[in-house]
């Protein structure tokens, strides 16, 4: 589903180094969510914001931050990567009424490697 | 915060059998439960959901169930077919300003054997 576009879709990086994973949507929708997988684990929720102006950490927040550039851009960073943040990164997103709020729309992912 | 656990890990079913997926949650609180599928390479994908003022929803061969009491629902497929392997979440959600912010499980590898 091109709606959520998330760039780029796999990277190999070595410990300390700065990434950024990207997150764009053409969906118009207010929310949006940064969620880690990894197997055995299901999926965890990293941050989330539900406006422009709005970021909320979720269950693993430690060791990254976020950005929401604009309502249709949200982006996750690792300062400095670490091997245990190896993973696959989905971008979600939903909108903001009481029928739609909980249903998210997710991005295609992003595999990080961290070696 | 709310914890969410999910049995099996794994199933392995004969095409035409059917297939059974459990999760348990610790919020009362929660009002909403979807489930997501994700084939292999693929992002999730929401294929069916209940509320709390719902005891069972039906979509075709797929259904879902709760019991608020007992705070657990599940997920049953039937007539099993090979394109139902995937990877099977559960989730809850509470609603206010919660909306949005599910917890998940930690997934089912279901098989289905042609």
């Amino acid at each position: 589903d091109a709606d959520v576009t998330q760039t780029p879709r796999n990277r190999i990086t070595k410990t300390g180094k700065r990434i950024m994973l990207e997150c764009s949507q053409t969906k118009g929708h207010d929310r949006m969510y940064w969620y880690r997988q990894d197997p055995g684990l299901g999926l965890r929720l990293i941050y989330y914001s539900f406006d422009v102006k709005d970021i909320n950490k979720g269950e693993i927040s430690d060791g990254y931050s976020v950005s929401r550039q604009a309502q249709a851009k949200f982006s996750l960073s690792l300062e400095s990567a670490i091997p245990n943040q190896t993973a696959l990164y989905f971008c979600a997103t939903s909108d903001s009424s009481v029928s739609g709020a909980n249903v998210l729309t997710f991005g295609a992912g992003s595999r990080l490697t961290v070696l | 915060g709310e914890n969410v656990e999910q049995h099996p890990s794994t199933l392995s079913v004969q095409e035409g059998d059917s297939a059974v997926i459990k999760c348990t949650y610790s919020d009362s609180a929660s009002n909403y439960f979807p489930w997501y599928k994700q084939e292999l390479g693929k992002r999730p994908q929401l294929i069916i959901d209940i509320r709390s003022n719902v005891g069972e929803k039906k979509d075709q061969r797929i259904a879902v169930t709760l019991n608020k009491t007992a705070k657990h629902f599940s997920l049953h497929i039937t007539e099993t077919q090979p394109e139902d392997s995937a990877v099977y979440f559960c989730a809850a959600s509470m609603g206010g300003t919660s909306y949005g912010k599910l917890t998940f499980g930690q997934g089912t590898i279901l098989t289905v054997h042609p």
